[in-house]
């Protein structure tokens, strides 16, 4: 039932940008994208969202292609705290958000 | 940080035993919800409730039943464990319920890890 797709995991080296790729060709017009992070089994922990233009706050730019069937997080400048589970979501129905299972991302010193 | 509380932190239980987990928000935020994540998936929503006294299942609800008598309180009952139930359980508030962020936007709990035995 996921609407997302995520590759599994990825690596970007401290101090890079990292690039994280999601794939939701059938988002409909008014549904939100939302990105969250889960460092090691914590609570999840919102990062960002977007509908149709691209988005920047204080951790992360989200960018939506013009077609909105997918988007890209980027962290400008990863640490290595920024190692975590990345989740991209689309709210699918009424207060329910629909997870998959993410992108594992490795921040290397 | 949203002010979430969950209790307990961590709680180990035999098969057939009821287990309550309690969820306590400082936020008088309407909207609580109740997800359990295994390992390597993502959260599943177990039951949501969009007021006092108001609740509604998710897509994992059978087993489970919630109550909120209180705002800042919502509490998940397993009414006789199974083993299938070993998960982690993280509550989640949101300011509303309705399309649209901010105020729709979810904030999560620590977690709490459920071993049953």
């Amino acid at each position: 039932d996921a609407k997302t797709t995520q590759p599994p995991s990825m690596d970007c080296a401290e101090g890079r940008a990292a690039n994280l790729p999601c794939n939701h060709s059938t988002i409909s017009g008014n549904e939100y994208v939302y990105w969250y992070r889960q460092i090691h089994s914590q609570g999840p922990q919102y990062i960002i969202h977007g509908l149709k233009n691209n988005e920047t706050n204080e951790m992360a730019s989200l960018i939506i292609t013009e077609d909105r069937k997918s988007s890209t997080l980027i962290l400008p400048h990863a640490t290595l705290r920024d190692t975590a589970v990345y989740y991209c979501i689309v709210r699918v129905r009424e207060y329910q958000l629909i997870w998959g299972a993410g992108t594992k991302l490795i921040i290397k010193p | 940080d949203a002010g979430i509380t969950q209790s307990p932190r961590h709680k180990v239980t035999e098969t057939g035993t009821p287990v309550t987990l309690r969820c306590h928000q400082t936020e008088n935020h309407r909207y609580m919800y109740w997800y359990r994540q295994d390992p390597g998936h993502g959260l599943r929503l177990i039951h949501y409730s969009y007021g006092v006294k108001d609740t509604d299942k998710g897509e994992v609800s059978d087993g489970y039943s919630v109550s909120r008598s209180k705002t800042e309180d919502f509490l998940l009952t397993l009414e006789s464990a199974t083993s299938s139930q070993t998960s982690v359980y993280f509550c989640a508030i949101s300011e509303s319920g309705l399309p649209g962020p901010p105020k729709e936007t979810q904030y999560f709990g620590p977690g709490t890890r459920l071993l049953v035995l």
